[in-house]
């Protein structure tokens, strides 16, 4: 059964950094792509950025390109997400999710999901 | 574009059937998923590209396309189906994805 925990949220000052933890369990966690979406209080979903695979290819949304950066290791079974700059409008729940077609070299759709760690922006 | 559209807001009749639609230039090339998520909870995939449905999901769910634009159609809704439901794809350059705002969906 696949599961997805992610770590690392909690209430921080504009301009300071964070980083997110998603650890994975139940599959091959080496063979699937993974993504962070986000959604603030009260709004809809937006993607944030996905990873390959092997972690050969990455993107991001253009909002936190620059300031953001998904990795992972595979050896530890966890994706990452690196923030950094932190504004108000980052806020939000972060979710990480995996993709389910094995070794697929593309941005695929994020069909596993774990429940979130929120982030939250304020001085 | 890089947007997806969706009404913000539909009803339906217990028992009836609802379609839910998202529109976007991305879907011409790229085929729609469909998440649905209830208050406080993570989203769940209900409906896959190529418009399949995951296991565990209600055959009433279904997904169709055609042109720019992409339903999610549920057949006989529910009570339990109450709840947001986001579209997602991928944008025009195939690296991103996209969600669309969101559709809440209310079971009279």
């Amino acid at each position: 059964q696949e599961q997805l925990v992610e770590s690392g949220g909690g209430v921080v000052q504009p301009g300071t950094s964070l980083r997110l933890s998603c650890a994975a369990s139940g599959f091959t966690f080496s063979r699937y792509g993974m993504h962070w979406v986000r959604q603030a209080p009260g709004k809809g979903l937006e993607w944030v950025a996905v990873i390959w695979f092997d972690g050969s290819n990455q993107y991001s949304v253009e909002s936190v390109k620059g300031r953001f950066t998904i990795s992972r290791d595979n050896s530890k079974n966890t994706l990452y997400l690196e923030m950094t700059s932190l504004r108000a409008e980052d806020t939000a729940i972060y979710y990480c999710a995996s993709e389910s077609i094995p070794k697929f070299r593309g941005s695929g759709t994020p069909v596993y999901w774990g429940q979130g760690t929120l982030v939250a922006v304020s001085s | 574009s890089s947007e997806l559209t969706q009404d913000p807001a539909v009803s339906v009749a217990l028992g009836q059937t609802v379609r839910i639609t998202c529109q976007g230039d991305s879907l011409r090339s790229y085929y729609a998923s469909w998440f649905q998520q209830k208050p406080g909870q993570a989203p769940i995939l209900v409906i896959s590209a190529e418009n399949n449905r995951p296991s565990g999901i209600p055959d009433r769910f279904s997904g169709s396309s055609s042109g720019n634009t992409a339903s999610l159609i549920i057949t006989g809704a529910q009570a339990e189906d109450e709840a947001d439901y986001y579209c997602n794809s991928r944008d025009s350059s195939g690296n991103h994805l996209l969600f669309g705002g969101g559709t809440q969906l209310t079971v009279l």
